[in-house]
């Protein structure tokens, strides 16, 4: 059961523009979430994070997003650039230890 | 700070053969998560581990099992390999892995069952 959904599997934006990377989530009892950054055959890595209780939080480039009415956040990478070419996952976690992972969408930036 | 290290970072084996995929964590971290990565399921928990005790599973079969050190390094095993095990897996760590906190994953291992 996919409690968090990545709907775009991919995403390609001019360098310099802004890369905006969604994610819905279907349990209301998630308080934190994640985004993480993967190269092939790398781990993830971690990028930014928000708690249930903000709207929004910014990490120099990177803003998250939080509708907790809409069950809905997202990623903004402002301006994208040629390193940000990757596959980003969002993930959420209940505060059980576990972290529940969206399917991923890999974003192209074209020089 | 030294990172998340798992080793060994390639592996295959046959069917029927058991592994077993070793992880540090980060120093001063307790917690300790594995996940497996296939194409087709995507990023999924396997179990948790803090103070050598597994406080989270996720749904796998019996034939993944793990534990952890008192240094809090950590090991998974999979006995009775089967094809579909074909994955990479990951190992996480966090301070204490309660509530609102970032786990930070090593390399993976990439394991190939034939």
């Amino acid at each position: 059961d996919q409690q968090v959904k990545q709907n775009s599997p991919s995403l390609s934006v001019q360098e310099g523009r802004i890369s905006i990377l969604n994610c819905d989530y279907t349990n209301s009892m998630f308080d934190y979430f994640l985004w993480y950054k993967k190269y092939p055959a790398e781990g993830p890595t971690f990028l930014i994070s928000i708690s249930s209780i903000k709207d929004k939080n910014e990490d120099g480039r990177f803003t998250v997003f939080l509708n907790k009415s809409a069950k809905h956040l997202s990623l903004h990478i402002v301006p994208s650039q040629p390193g940000d070419s990757a596959v980003y996952f969002c993930a959420a976690s209940l505060g059980d230890y576990k972290l529940s992972f969206g399917a991923g969408t890999t974003v192209t930036v074209r020089a | 700070k030294a990172g998340v290290t798992q080793t060994p970072r390639y592996l295959i084996k046959t069917r029927g053969q058991q592994v077993t995929l070793s992880c540090s964590p980060i120093s001063g971290h307790r917690s300790v998560s594995w996940y497996q990565q296939t194409p087709g399921q995507g990023l999924q928990f396997l179990f948790e581990y803090f103070s050598e005790t597994q406080r989270n599973k996720g749904n796998f079969p019996g034939r993944f099992s793990g534990r952890q050190f008192s240094n809090s390094r950590s090991e998974m095993n999979v006995s009775t390999l089967e094809l579909g095990d074909s994955a990479l897996y990951l190992c996480a760590s966090s301070l204490r892995a309660s509530g609102q906190e970032t786990q930070y994953f090593g390399p993976g291992t990439r394991l190939l069952v034939l």
